[in-house]
C-alpha cells in the first residue's frame, strides 16, 4: 500500500493567493483528518470526515478555511484567502475508524505551506 | 473537554541512558492510548498502542508503555536510547467523539 499521499509537498505563495492541499487516503479507510503544526501551536485538527461526511469542523481557523471530501479517494483543503500567518506543515491522516473506538491513524508526508 | 498533558517539552540524554516519557489524560471513560514519533522532517509514525488487555505494551524500536488506569498515564519507555532516538514524541488519547487528542509533543535529543 502507498499509504496516504498528499500534494504538493511544498507549497510557496503570496498573500491573497488561493491554496489547495490534496489527499488521497489509504484505500479502505473510511476516516479522513487534516491537521495543522506549527512550532507555536503545535499539533491541531483542523476537520475530520467519516464516509466522507464532516463530523467535526471546531477546528478549522475561520472561513477562509474550507474542506471537501467528495469522494472516498479524495480530499481537499483550500485556504482563500492565504495570509502569511497560515505558513505550516499540513498533514493529513486517515483511519479505519468506523464509528467505534477510534483507531489508528496513519499520517501522510505533509504538505510545507509557506506563505509570503 | 479531553486533554492529553506531556510533562517533558524537551529532554536531553546521552545515547545508552534510559527513556521515560510522561503522560496525563483527563478522560475517565474507556479510551484507547496511542504513542507516535515524529522524526526530523518526517510524519507522524505509530510507535505503539493500547486498548485492552496487557496495559505493559510492546511498540517498534524497543519502545514500551504502561496503561495505569488509576493515575490516567500512559508513560513511554526505553531502557537504553541511541541517537537515532532523536525525534519529537507525542501522546494520543481516543475521544468519544472519534478523533484523538494529542499531547503538545516532547522534543527528545539524544547526544552521541
Amino acid at each position: 500500500d502507498a499509504g496516504v499521499i498528499q500534494s504538493p509537498r511544498h507549497e510557496v505563495t503570496e498573500m491573497g493567493q488561493e491554496v489547495t492541499l490534496r489527499c488521497k487516503p489509504i484505500s479502505g479507510h473510511n476516516s479522513l483528518f487534516w491537521y495543522r503544526q506549527t512550532m507555536m501551536r503545535g499539533l491541531e485538527l483542523l476537520i475530520y470526515f467519516n464516509n466522507n461526511v464532516p463530523i467535526d469542523d471546531s477546528g478549522m481557523p475561520e472561513d477562509r478555511f474550507s474542506a471537501k471530501m467528495p469522494n472516498a479517494s479524495f480530499s481537499t483543503l483550500k485556504i482563500q484567502p492565504s495570509e502569511p500567518r497560515d505558513s505550516a506543515v499540513y498533514f493529513c491522516a486517515s483511519s479505519p475508524y468506523d464509528g467505534g473506538a477510534p483507531d489508528t491513524q496513519y499520517f501522510g508526508p505533509g504538505t510545507r505551506l509557506t506563505v509570503l | 473537554a479531553q486533554s492529553v498533558s506531556q510533562h517533558n517539552h524537551h529532554v536531553i540524554l546521552s545515547e545508552a541512558a534510559s527513556l521515560e516519557l510522561g503522560c496525563n489524560y483527563s478522560y475517565g471513560g474507556t479510551v484507547n492510548l496511542f504513542w507516535y514519533v515524529q522524526y526530523p522532517g518526517q510524519h507522524l509514525q505509530l510507535l505503539l498502542k493500547y486498548f485492552s488487555g496487557d496495559p505493559l505494551v510492546k511498540g517498534i524500536k524497543g519502545f514500551e508503555a504502561e496503561f495505569i488506569k488509576s493515575k490516567f498515564s500512559f508513560n513511554l519507555r526505553k531502557p537504553s536510547v541511541q541517537w537515532s532516538d532523536t525525534a519529537e514524541y507525542f501522546c494520543a488519547v481516543s475521544s468519544n467523539t472519534g478523533k484523538l487528542i494529542f499531547g503538545q509533543g516532547t522534543t527528545l535529543q539524544v547526544k552521541p
